[in-house]
């Protein structure tokens, strides 16, 4: 079965800190899709990454960096120099196939409360 | 990238009424998910709906409770009936890509409070 597991459940930082967030996944698929989602008090999903299981090439993108090691089964996610605007809940999420081919379910981790102080 | 319009995005509800939530895909999607968010809580899958058949429905959720409809391949509506404080949530569609190389996309949720 597919599971994530996200074991940090709440952490602080000061501002201009850099902090890791751990993900870690369990799945028997080859092919499966790993993503990144911040909920901000608002409580929509903003996407912030998607990986596919071939690529383990690890992504920066400005401030965010994320690390891909399939023979961990990890997919962490670093914010470098960390700002106020940061703080929001974090979820890792995994997702198979549906028949092969089509995007199917997400199956999401507990998600970890990032607050970042001034 | 598709975008997803969900509403009402909060409502306050007496219980024992029912609510019924949309879900509206700019673009033609095979399958739309349902999930809650209960408060402090991770996603939770409710059911995968797709067009043309009856809503597929995960462990501890049932129709009677959560009916779901699937009209055509951009609209979902998620009805939460005779509802009890419990259901007080955030509820949020999601639409599945049809290409290997597509996010998950997500409508704005809809924050539910029942009273």
């Amino acid at each position: 079965a597919q599971k994530v597991t996200q074991a940090q459940t709440e952490i602080s930082v000061v501002e201009k800190e850099d902090v890791t967030l751990d993900c870690v996944y369990e799945t028997r698929d080859t092919t499966y899709y790993l993503f990144w989602y911040k909920q901000p008090p608002s409580g929509e999903l903003v996407f912030l990454i998607r990986r596919n299981s071939f690529d383990e090439q690890n992504e920066i993108s400005g401030r965010y960096s994320w690390n891909f090691q399939k023979s961990t089964s990890s997919f962490n996610f670093t914010i470098t120099a960390s700002q106020v605007v940061d703080s929001a809940v974090y979820f890792c999420a995994l997702s198979d196939l549906d028949r092969g081919s089509t995007l199917g379910r997400l199956y999401f981790g507990r998600g970890t409360q990032l607050t970042v102080w001034p | 990238s598709a975008v997803i319009s969900q509403k009402p995005s909060r409502d306050i509800c007496q219980r024992g009424t029912s609510l019924t939530i949309q879900c509206q895909v700019d673009s033609q999607v095979t399958m739309m998910f349902w999930y809650r968010q209960q408060p402090g809580q991770s996603l939770t899958l409710i059911a995968t709906a797709n067009q043309g058949s009856e809503a597929t429905y995960e462990s501890g959720f049932v129709i009677d409770k959560f009916p779901i409809s699937r009209p055509n391949l951009t609209f979902s509506t998620l009805t939460v009936s005779n509802m009890s404080p419990e259901d007080s949530s955030i509820y949020l569609c999601s639409a599945g890509g049809q290409s290997m190389n597509t996010e998950a996309f997500f409508g704005q949720g809809t924050r539910l409070t029942v009273v």
